[in-house]
């Protein structure tokens, strides 16, 4: 069946530059959620969307971080100005109804940025 | 700031052995728990919930303790398939879910 996908599953980025990552819910799915894993540690939240309102974007680590879900399915992370400190993988995750509580979330398998 | 804690371990064990693990949260409000399982470069999978007093499925049971404020996971009869790290999440109470950084289990021949 059809899970939550990201893309692409890997990248590379020079420093300065800048990066979107893609993420296809489940569809029907309202939440959809994006968190920052770095190696060793569990994931971080980084922003929730409802349907397309950006209820909450307080992980987000600074104003290079940009996330967007115009029509309330897929969603785009946007890292401008790409840091080393940025390295690390990616998911994002789904559930069918709002929020976390409750709910289970559904992950994508990550991507896996690393900033040279 | 909500906090939930774990043991990264590894907890190394042969197999057949009984195995638990406790997850300490800070924040008294929170209603709802989860175990997640993830293996390595894999994303989270949902092991368990935990909404009240505990939940079992099969070999594994969850158990909430609200007056100390853990939740535990025990796994009994462990596989060589069990390895893997487990991380707890609180819910919170509300729509942002905060996942401890995992506790590692190895379970060898």
């Amino acid at each position: 069946g059809a899970g939550v996908s990201q893309s692409p599953r890997y990248k590379v980025a020079k420093r300065g530059q800048d990066v979107a990552l893609r993420c296809d819910p489940i569809s029907g799915h309202v939440s959809l959620f994006w968190y920052q894993q770095a190696l060793g540690q569990g994931p971080e939240f980084l922003t929730y969307f409802q349907n397309e309102a950006q209820l909450d974007k307080s992980g987000l680590p600074s104003d290079r971080f940009f996330a967007e879900r115009p029509e309330g399915s897929v969603s785009t992370l946007k890292i401008q100005r790409t840091q080393q400190e940025d390295s690390a993988v990616y998911l994002c995750a789904s559930s069918l109804g709002a929020g976390g509580l409750r709910n289970e979330q559904f992950f994508g398998p990550g991507t896996r940025l690393t900033v040279l | 700031r909500k906090e939930v804690e774990q043991d990264p371990g590894p907890f190394n064990v042969p197999e057949g052995a009984t195995v638990a693990f406790n997850c300490t949260y800070s924040n008294s409000a929170s209603q709802s728990f989860f175990w997640y399982r993830q293996d390595c470069r894999k994303e989270p999978k949902l092991l368990m919930s935990v909404y009240s007093s505990g939940n079992e499925d099969g070999r594994f049971t969850a158990q909430l303790n609200r007056a100390s404020q853990y939740i535990s996971l025990l796994i009994r009869d462990s596989k060589l398939s069990d390895s893997a790290t487990y991380l707890c999440v609180d819910s919170g109470g509300s729509y942002i879910p905060t996942f401890g950084r995992g506790t590692s289990l190895i379970v060898h021949p």
